[in-house]
């Protein structure tokens, strides 16, 4: 089993729609929970980052975690076509907790294309 | 403008002739890493630098080496390259705040085919 699970897409949503997008993750050490994205040709951008569980708000985007089940997710009110690129969620366990603790995991990043 | 600086951008060689793909960032950042990216297979870690002077294996460290002389510099050598060190390449940055590695800056990448 991948240690973090991204359905590649793509994704298709008409200008406006509520864009749902997840990650699931089976090692339970994870601790920090990241978005990044990633327009073609780009490096990634960070977009968020939360730890532990709960929910985060930046504008249009809302990531949110749920470690009991180990899911995460981001949001994306009102999407714009500004938004259509590859998203990646990343992780990693808490610092200074040994081993791993300062290496982030990646998914394979979901492709979102916003149609005007 | 803070920023992460790759060169070359692109590359093509050939199978064997050492090259070095240099990584520069100008925020001050403690830590620096370096990622390849391959398509279905995502963004995967070679190794990372806490420090100066201070370097560790990521998830893919086979055939590369790196070295962090200078907090500012972290170059990814391919002592003997082969084609299946085809890839885009991604050095990033992060302050590393609290021991937090997951604020990442990233380069724009280096697209390197070897033949």
């Amino acid at each position: 089993q991948k240690e973090v699970e991204q359905d590649p897409g793509p994704l298709s949503v008409p200008e406006g729609a509520i864009v749902s997008l997840n990650c699931t993750y089976s090692n339970s050490a994870f601790q920090y929970f990241m978005w990044y994205r990633q327009y073609s040709r780009k490096g990634p951008e960070l977009l968020m980052y939360t730890y532990s569980s709960g929910n985060k708000e930046d504008g249009r985007f809302t990531a949110q975690v749920d470690k009991s089940s180990k899911y995460i997710s981001l949001f994306i009110r009102d999407s714009q076509p500004s938004d259509s690129a590859t998203y990646l969620c990343a992780m990693s366990p808490l610092s200074y907790s040994g081993a791993g603790s300062y290496q982030l995991t990646f998914g394979k990043g979901t492709k979102l294309s916003v149609i005007p | 403008e803070a920023q992460v600086t790759q060169n070359p951008r692109y590359l093509i060689t050939v199978t064997g002739k050492k090259l070095t793909v240099t990584c520069s960032q100008n925020m001050n950042h403690e830590y620096m890493s370096w990622y390849r990216q391959d398509p279905g297979l995502g963004l995967r870690q070679i190794y990372y630098s806490m420090n100066v002077e201070v370097t560790d294996k990521g998830d893919v460290p086979e055939g590369y080496k790196v070295s962090r002389k200078e907090k500012r510099n972290f170059p990814l050598i391919l002592e003997s390259p082969s084609p299946n060190q085809t890839s885009l390449y991604f050095c990033a940055s992060s302050l590393f705040r609290a021991g937090f590695a997951g604020e990442l800056f990233f380069g724009e990448g280096s697209r390197l085919t070897v033949l």
